[in-house]
């Protein structure tokens, strides 16, 4: 499986741009990336993904580095409810089915 | 509207006991996954059903953890023997199809073995 690195930790002040960063300087081409988040004593949910392009939802933005080596998650404005730790994850979509594997993520702090 | 949903949601088990966990699904969801959280941890891959059939079941750590879903809803996962590392949260998610790119979790048991 194609890993993911990610700093263990990061600190945000509410209401700033957060952008958490994940190396993946061995995706192969039909890997897509993902990103969970897991909020104090819950299960996982999922924020985004994309292949190629960068992708905007409700939720965040997801900015790919033109040689898809590594990705930025982007928070627009940190509330305190982001505090939650996230998981950059590469799915490969041209097996049959790709089981979401999770390394240890990046704990975000929100600071009021 | 209901999402994924586990039960029991705490169960504190003394060493050599079984436990059964449950697991139900969204409505439809064909994909089932089972994963094992250990404190700080990410999740952990159990294993993985297509509907009724259990089609990776690779991330099962011994014979102790046996987990099934015989008409491709609920699901159960059956550990027996209990031991103290068994402790740890576990989340259960479904997806809607293959290819699909987001899984639903739900909140997890977390089962303490004392």
């Amino acid at each position: 499986d194609a890993k993911t690195t990610q700093p263990n930790s990061m600190e945000s002040n509410e209401e700033e741009p957060v952008h958490l960063p994940c190396n993946h300087s061995t995706i192969s081409g039909t890997d897509y990336i993902h990103w969970y988040r897991q909020l104090p004593s819950q299960g996982p949910e999922y924020v985004i993904h994309g292949l190629t392009s960068n992708v905007n939802n409700r939720m965040a933005s997801l900015a790919i580095a033109e040689d898809r080596k590594s990705s930025t998650l982007i928070l627009h404005r940190a509330t305190l409810r982001d505090a939650a730790v996230y998981y950059c994850i590469l799915r490969d979509q041209k097996t049959s089915y790709d089981k979401v594997i999770f390394g240890p993520g990046t704990s975000l702090s929100v600071i009021p | 509207g209901a999402g994924v949903s586990q039960s029991p949601r705490y169960k504190v088990a003394k060493r050599g006991q079984d436990v059964a966990l449950r697991c139900d699904p969204i409505s439809g969801h064909v994909s089932l996954f089972w994963y094992q959280q250990a404190l700080g941890q990410g999740p952990e891959f159990l294993t993985y059903f297509q509907n009724e059939a259990q089609l990776d079941k690779s991330g099962l750590p011994s014979d102790r953890f046996f987990a099934e879903r015989p008409e491709g809803s609920v699901s159960t996962l059956k550990i027996q023997r209990t031991q103290q590392e068994d402790s740890a949260v576990y989340l259960c998610a479904s997806s809607l199809a293959l290819q699909v790119p987001e899984a639903f979790f739900g909140q997890g048991t977390r089962l303490t073995v004392v």
